[in-house]
């Protein structure tokens, strides 16, 4: 079966780094995703894998391994804005994507 | 604004109510899809159409019936739902659907409360 494990929920303080990890075993793989989505709003993109290494965007960096179906976001300098869920999501063979049921950060003054 | 938007954003009906949600996207994109969001649960992918012609149907119950007339609108419409279906309804779009990179763009969604 296809599946995308990330942590329920996690808690950081504002102006800290936090890393949110993805694990995921799938039918094929044609990138990967990270989306960002606020209580009652919208999923929206962050970034997208699909080569092995570190792809950086301001404050969000995200990390690939293929051989160890692991991903990370990295998420520098902490905002209370930055509380949201944040979820994984994987391109299979046919090009559909698998999600994770996301994770909940907390930012804590 | 994130060009695809949905109504209504909120609906609760009786279990034998008949109803649809429409979305429509501004993003000139030939796939759109329908998908179930429930709390703490991934993102289950219901129903996907490119270039109008539905290519992915989930093994939905045929109580949820898809029409895409064209490819900026798409509707899923309900009949004699479940208190189970209750659970917050996304309708995405993106370039296509059958390519690696496919970034997909939603809509805020419709809260669905089954009575």
């Amino acid at each position: 079966g296809q599946n995308i494990d990330q942590p329920t929920e996690m808690t950081a303080t504002e102006g800290a780094i936090v890393q949110i990890n993805c694990t995921y075993q799938t039918s094929g793989f044609n990138g990967l995703f990270w989306y960002q989505q606020h209580a009652g709003e919208a999923p929206t993109f962050l970034s997208y894998n699909v080569l092995d290494g570190l792809e950086e965007k301001g404050r969000f960096s995200s990390f690939l391994s293929r051989s160890k179906g692991y991903s990370y976001l990295l998420l520098k300098e902490l905002q209370m804005k930055d509380s949201a869920s944040y979820l994984c999501a994987v391109s299979d063979s046919n090009y559909q994507l698998i999600w994770g049921a996301g994770t909940k950060l907390i930012i804590k003054p | 604004e994130t060009g695809v938007t949905q109504t209504p954003r909120h609906l609760v009906m009786g279990m034998t109510n008949k109803k649809s949600l429409k979305c429509e996207q501004h993003l000139g994109h030939n796939a759109m899809y329908w998908y179930k969001q429930s709390a703490k649960k991934p993102l289950e992918l219901m129903f996907v159409y490119n270039f109008k012609e539905q290519t992915e149907n989930n093994s939905v119950p045929s109580r949820f019936s898809p029409e895409c007339p064209n490819s900026s609108h798409l509707f899923l419409h309900l009949h004699t739902l479940q208190p189970e279906d209750s659970a917050l309804y996304l309708c995405a779009s993106s370039q296509d659907s059958d390519r690696s990179y496919n970034e997909q763009f939603f809509g805020p969604g419709t809260r669905l409360t089954v009575l």
